[in-house]
């Protein structure tokens, strides 16, 4: 089975500043594909970035940017000038590249962007 | 508008009473889900359906039940033997052999039992 780990349950940026999210995975897999989900308090899920674990190459959205190191089982999401409209929970997940296609959701960072 | 649709946005429950949460899609994805969100948690599958009238459990299907009688609807009835049932659930669906494989959300039903 697989686990998503996220170790900071709260983080805080300054507006226009750079932050950085920690996820961690365990798995047995050599090929499945990584996400970052952002909650709001609408708590509408959207997806922020996704990166599939075959590509050597970070994923980058506009602002969102990840850092993904395959051996070290690791992914995290760096943001880049923080806005007030990032401020949300952030969800790391995981899914298998099988035919289930099921997510495996960490417990999420809540992030507060301050002005 | 293509999307997700839940209904109600929030519910109301006795205790001992089975209450049924709707999920319908205009994406015409194959696959739908159902997760559970408890706070200071992620989401939780609870079931989840490839084609109609296929489904599978997921890791907490205890105390819940589906059907997939047509491609656009997924509802999900919390029973009576659901021993924690207030919580937030979220559908969602998504093209099962899509490249990007996302998941697309509806926006919530939550649920609480007085």
């Amino acid at each position: 089975a697989q686990t998503v780990t996220q170790s900071q349950p709260e983080m805080s940026v300054q507006e226009a500043e750079t932050v950085t999210l920690s996820c961690t995975y365990d798995t047995s897999e050599n090929n499945y594909y990584l996400f970052w989900y952002k909650q709001p308090p609408s708590r509408q899920m959207i997806l922020v970035i996704r990166q599939e674990a075959y590509k050597q190459q970070n994923a980058t959205e506009n602002r969102f940017s990840v850092n993904f190191q395959k051996a070290a089982k690791s992914f995290s999401l760096k943001i880049s000038d923080s806005q007030l409209g990032d401020t949300a929970m952030y969800f790391c997940a995981f899914m298998t590249s099988g035919s289930a296609r099921q997510l495996t959701f960490g417990s999420g960072t809540q992030l507060t962007v301050l002005p | 508008d293509g999307g997700i649709t839940q209904s109600p946005k929030y519910l109301f429950r006795k205790e001992g009473q089975n209450v049924t949460l709707s999920c319908e899609q205009n994406l015409n994805h194959d696959a739908m889900y159902w997760y559970r969100q408890d706070p200071g948690q992620g989401l939780r599958l609870i079931y989840y359906s490839q084609i109609v009238n296929d489904f599978q459990k997921g890791d907490i299907a205890e105390g819940y039940s589906v059907s997939r009688e047509k491609k656009e609807s997924f509802p999900l009835t919390v029973t009576s033997a659901q021993k924690n049932p207030t919580a937030f659930y979220l559908c969602a669906s998504s093209i099962p052999t899509g490249f990007y494989n996302e998941q697309f959300f509806g926006p919530g039903t939550r649920l609480t039992v007085l």
